[in-house]
C-alpha cells in the first residue's frame, strides 16, 4: 500500500519562505509531485521530482529524498494569492499510472 | 497539456436517485481517472477507465455503484447510483500526459 504524510496546516506572512514537507510510505515509487487547490478550485500542478535534488520553478521549488522517503514544496516570497491547499502525491507502481494523494496542508498567508 | 471539462458543474439530487458525470477531453488519452475529494479531504481515487476494456476499481469502490463507461479516447462518464447523503461530495476527472495529472473542475455532488 501507500500511505503519505503532511501537515494539516501551516500559517506565514507576506514575504515569507514556507516549507511544506511530505514523507511518504509507498510498494512502489516513481516520483512525488505537488499540486495547488484554491477552495473550490480543481488541483493545478505544481512540480514534479522522480530524481533527487531541487527542482526550481520560479518562487516555487521542490525537493526529494528518495533514500528517506521525503521531499518537500519550498514556496517563496509568499503572495496573498499562495493561500490555498497543497498536495503531495506518489506516482504509482510498476504498471501504475495514478496518483496517490496525501491528506494535503492548508497554508494561510497573513498580511 | 490537456484541458478537460465536466458536466454538470454541481447538482442535488434525492436520495435513492442517480447522477450521471460526463467528462471531456481535448485531445486522445488511453486512461481517464476518476477521483472522489469529500469536503475538506484529500482525493481519494475511484477507479481508472481504459477504452475499449472494463474499468479498474480502487479498494472500496465497486463498479454497481459507480459505473463506468468509456465510449472513446476522449469522452468518460461516472455514474453514482442509488445516491445517499454520504456521497456528496466533489467528482474529478483525471488524465495524465507525462508526468503531470490534469484535473477537470469538477463535480459538486449534494444529496439531499
Amino acid at each position: 500500500g501507500q500511505s503519505l504524510e503532511q501537515p494539516s496546516e501551516v500559517t506565514a506572512v507576506e514575504g515569507a519562505i514556507v516549507q511544506i514537507n511530505c514523507t511518504y510510505q509507498t510498494s512502489g515509487f516513481y516520483g512525488l509531485s505537488w499540486y495547488q487547490q484554491h477552495d473550490g478550485g480543481a488541483p493545478t500542478f505544481l512540480s514534479y521530482n522522480a530524481l533527487d535534488g531541487l527542482e526550481e520553478t520560479g518562487r516555487f521549488s521542490s525537493f526529494l529524498s528518495r533514500s528517506d522517503s521525503y521531499g518537500y514544496l519550498l514556496l517563496q516570497e509568499l503572495q496573498m494569492k499562495d493561500s490555498a491547499s497543497y498536495f503531495c502525491a506518489v506516482l504509482g507502481p510498476a504498471g501504475g499510472q495514478n496518483f496517490v494523494f496525501g491528506p494535503g496542508t492548508r497554508l494561510s498567508v497573513l498580511p | 497539456s490537456a484541458v478537460i471539462s465536466q458536466k454538470p458543474s454541481r447538482d442535488i439530487c434525492q436520495r435513492g436517485t442517480s447522477l450521471t458525470i460526463q467528462c471531456q477531453v481535448d485531445s486522445q488519452v488511453t486512461m481517464m481517472f476518476w477521483y472522489r475529494q469529500q469536503p475538506g479531504q484529500s482525493l481519494t481515487l475511484i477507479a481508472t477507465a481504459n477504452q475499449g476494456s472494463e474499468a479498474t476499481y480502487e479498494s472500496g469502490f465497486v463498479i454497481d455503484k459507480f459505473p463506468i463507461s468509456r465510449p472513446n479516447l476522449t469522452f468518460s462518464t461516472l455514474t453514482v447510483s442509488n445516491l445517499s447523503p454520504e456521497d456528496s461530495s466533489i467528482y474529478l476527472c483525471s488524465v495524465d500526459v507525462g508526468d503531470t495529472q490534469y484535473f477537470g473542475p469538477g463535480t459538486r455532488l449534494t444529496v439531499l
